[in-house]
C-alpha cells in the first residue's frame, strides 16, 4: 500500500524568505502523480502544484517549485519569496492514475509566514 | 461553473441521529469521493465512485453509506451518528482514469456530533 509521510508538522519562516516542505512516499508503482495542496484558514483545498512521475523535469508554478527525486521517493515543495498569504496547511498527496483516482494524503505541514 | 458544492456548511447532530451530506458537481466528472479531515490525520478517504451506479469503500467507510444515481450527485449518509464522526468532510471530483490528475474539492462540511 502507498504511504505519504510529511515529517514536519509545523514550520515558521519570515516573510520573503524561502522555505522547503518535505515529503516522502512509498510505492512500487512506476507511473503516478504527486501533488501539493494548500489549505488556508478558509478550509478550501487548493492545488498548488502537480508532478507526473514519468517527467524528469521538476514542476514549477510561479514562486512554487518541487524537487522530485524518484529514486529516493522524495517530493519536496519550495516556496520562494514567501508571502503572508502562504500561511496555510500544506498536504503532500499521491495518486495512481488509470486505475482509480484515489488520492493518498500525508498528514500535513502547518506553515506560518511571519511578518 | 459552480464547481463542487457541498451542503450544509455546518451541522450539529445528536448521537444516534442520521443525516445526509450533499455533494454536487457541474463539471461532468466521472470520479467523486468523500474524505474526512481530522486534526493530525490529513484527509482520509471514506467512499468513492468511478461513475454513476458504481461506488466503493475507501480507508474509513464504517458508519457511512453512499450512492451515485447521477453523474452530478454523490450524497454521503451517516446512518447513526457517533461522536467519533465529528470531523470536517470534503467532497471531491475529477475527470477519472487519471486524466489531468487533479481533484477539485468542495468547501467542506463541519460536522459536530454531541
Amino acid at each position: 500500500a502507498q504511504t505519504v509521510t510529511q515529517s514536519q508538522p509545523e514550520m515558521s519562516v519570515q516573510e520573503a524568505e524561502t522555505v522547503t516542505l518535505s515529503c516522502t512516499y512509498d510505492t512500487s508503482e512506476s507511473n503516478y502523480y504527486l501533488f501539493w495542496y494548500k489549505q488556508p484558514p478558509s478550509r478550501q483545498m487548493i492545488l498548488v502544484i502537480r508532478q507526473e512521475a514519468y517527467k524528469q523535469q521538476n514542476a514549477t508554478e510561479n514562486r512554487f517549485s518541487v524537487n522530485f527525486q524518484k529514486a529516493a521517493k522524495s517530493f519536496s515543495l519550495k516556496i520562494s519569496d514567501s508571502q503572508l498569504g502562504d500561511t496555510a496547511m500544506y498536504f503532500c498527496a499521491f495518486m495512481k492514475p488509470y486505475r482509480d483516482d484515489k488520492i493518498i494524503f500525508g498528514k500535513g505541514t502547518r506553515l506560518h509566514i511571519l511578518p | 461553473n459552480a464547481g463542487v458544492t457541498q451542503t450544509p456548511k455546518f451541522q450539529v447532530l445528536k448521537t444516534g441521529q442520521s443525516m445526509t451530506l450533499q455533494c454536487a458537481q457541474d463539471m461532468n466528472h466521472e470520479y467523486m469521493s468523500w474524505y474526512r479531515q481530522d486534526p493530525g490525520m490529513g484527509l482520509r478517504l471514506i467512499h468513492y465512485s468511478v461513475g454513476a451506479g458504481i461506488t466503493d469503500q475507501g480507508e474509513v467507510p464504517n458508519g457511512y453509506n453512499v450512492s451515485r444515481s447521477t453523474t452530478e450527485d454523490f450524497p454521503l449518509r451517516l446512518l447513526s451518528a457517533a461522536p467519533s464522526q465529528t470531523s470536517v468532510y470534503f467532497c471531491a471530483s475529477s475527470y477519472g482514469s487519471g486524466i489531468k490528475g487533479e481533484q477539485y474539492f468542495g468547501p467542506g462540511t463541519r460536522l459536530t456530533v454531541t
